[in-house]
Parts: C-alpha cells; sequence; structure tokens
C-alpha cells in the first residue's frame, strides 16, 4: 500500500513564476490537508479538500495560492507569481476519515524562490 | 489558545539515556495528542499518540505521558539510539477540528 506521493520533490521558481505542488494521497483516503513548513519550525495548515470540494481555506493566504482536488488525479497546490518568502517545504496529509487523527505525510516539495 | 508549546528546542542525550520532550497546551477542547518524527528531508511520521482519557501509552521504547490538570504532555524514548537521531514535533487536535495545531519541534542528538 503505496504511502502518500507528493511531486516534485524540489523546485526551483524564480520570482513572478508559477509553482505546482501535486500529492496523490494513500491509496482509500479521501481527505487531504495541506501544510507548509519554514525552517526551524513547525508545520502550518493551510487547507483541507475533498474530492472536488475545498473546505477549509482558513490557513491559506488568499492571494496567489489555490488549492484543488478533483474527481480524477492528484491534488493540486498553486502558487502563482511566487515571491522568496514562499520558499518553504509543502508538505501533504491524508487521511480515512475527517479529522486531526492519523494524518499520514508525504514526503514534502520544498519550494526554493530564486 | 491555538498554541502547543514545546521545549526543549534541541536536546543532546548519550546512547542508552533516556530523552525527554514537553509540551504544553491551553485549548481545553483538544482531545489527540500525536507525536511525530522528523528525518532530514522527509515528512514527519506518526511515531505514538494519547487520548486524554489515559495518563500514559507506552509503545517500544516511545511512552506519552499525559497530564490533563496541567496541561502537558512529554515523549519519553527510552534507551535512546543513534537512529533516533531526529526532529520530534507534538500535536494537538480535537475531535471536531481536522487541523493539527504543531509545536516548533525539538532537535534531538543521540551521541554514540
Amino acid at each position: 500500500n503505496a504511502g502518500v506521493m507528493q511531486n516534485p520533490r524540489h523546485l526551483v521558481r524564480r520570482r513572478g513564476q508559477e509553482a505546482r505542488l501535486r500529492c496523490s494521497p494513500m491509496k482509500g483516503h479521501s481527505h487531504v490537508y495541506w501544510y507548509r513548513q519554514l525552517p526551524e519550525e513547525g508545520l502550518k495548515f493551510m487547507v483541507y479538500l475533498q474530492k472536488e470540494n475545498i473546505i477549509d481555506e482558513s490557513g491559506m493566504p488568499k492571494e496567489r495560492f489555490s488549492a484543488e482536488f478533483p474527481k480524477e488525479g492528484p491534488s493540486i497546490l498553486r502558487i502563482q507569481q511566487v515571491v522568496r518568502g514562499d520558499s518553504a517545504a509543502y508538505f501533504c496529509a491524508s487521511s480515512e476519515r475527517v479529522s486531526g487523527y492519523e494524518q499520514y505525510f508525504g514526503p514534502g516539495t520544498r519550494l526554493t524562490v530564486t | 489558545q491555538q498554541q502547543v508549546k514545546q521545549s526543549p528546542q534541541s536536546l543532546i542525550v548519550q546512547k542508552g539515556g533516556i530523552s525527554i520532550i514537553n509540551c504544553a497546551y491551553e485549548n481545553t477542547a483538544f482531545d489527540y495528542f500525536p507525536w511525530y518524527q522528523q528525518f532530514p528531508g522527509k515528512g514527519p511520521a506518526l511515531l505514538i499518540a494519547i487520548r486524554p482519557d489515559v495518563s500514559e501509552k507506552k509503545e517500544g521504547r516511545f511512552t506519552i505521558s499525559f497530564n490533563k490538570s496541567a496541561k502537558q504532555f512529554s515523549l519519553h524514548i527510552m534507551d535512546s539510539q543513534p537512529g533516533d537521531s531526529a526532529t520530534y514535533f507534538c500535536a494537538a487536535s480535537g475531535d471536531s477540528n481536522y487541523q493539527l495545531i504543531w509545536g516548533a519541534g525539538t532537535k534531538l542528538i543521540i551521541k554514540p
């Protein structure tokens, strides 16, 4: 049973470009959560999605950031017009049921904005 | 009230010793307290978790102690090994809230 998969693992973008981060949840999991981790800090919740629905995006900046979880395919976190402050590790987690319980994390995408 | 405070920030323990990491919370609605282990370049992995209806949970060399009245919980790693060297995060959430609230992390180094 494959775990949560994220790609790319590393992404370098110049300021002003777009970054697309992909997450495939564990088999049988329909709840996806995105977190951001700055160096030497804990993770910060960004957004919670179910298939085709954004349930809670309260932790996501209102501008430039968007997320989706289509009926088919992975969840996508999209950052438009990236700035240096967007440089961070972005982790996706999935769970079988909606809750904080037993969220399983992917390996993360490390975004560097130059 | 949504914060989880974790200490120490870093910890060095001799091989075979006991590693202890502490967390404190304010929100009494929290009812799930997991610990995650993260190696460099990897995602956090769920290590052990506890609910407030028990005061202690043990899995192998890892033990969570929970003090509901003090709103504190801690991770104890017995017989610490160099392979335990990692960053450890405590977190908390409530049954009706899927948002995990994370501590800032403790970088643990086990010296051979």
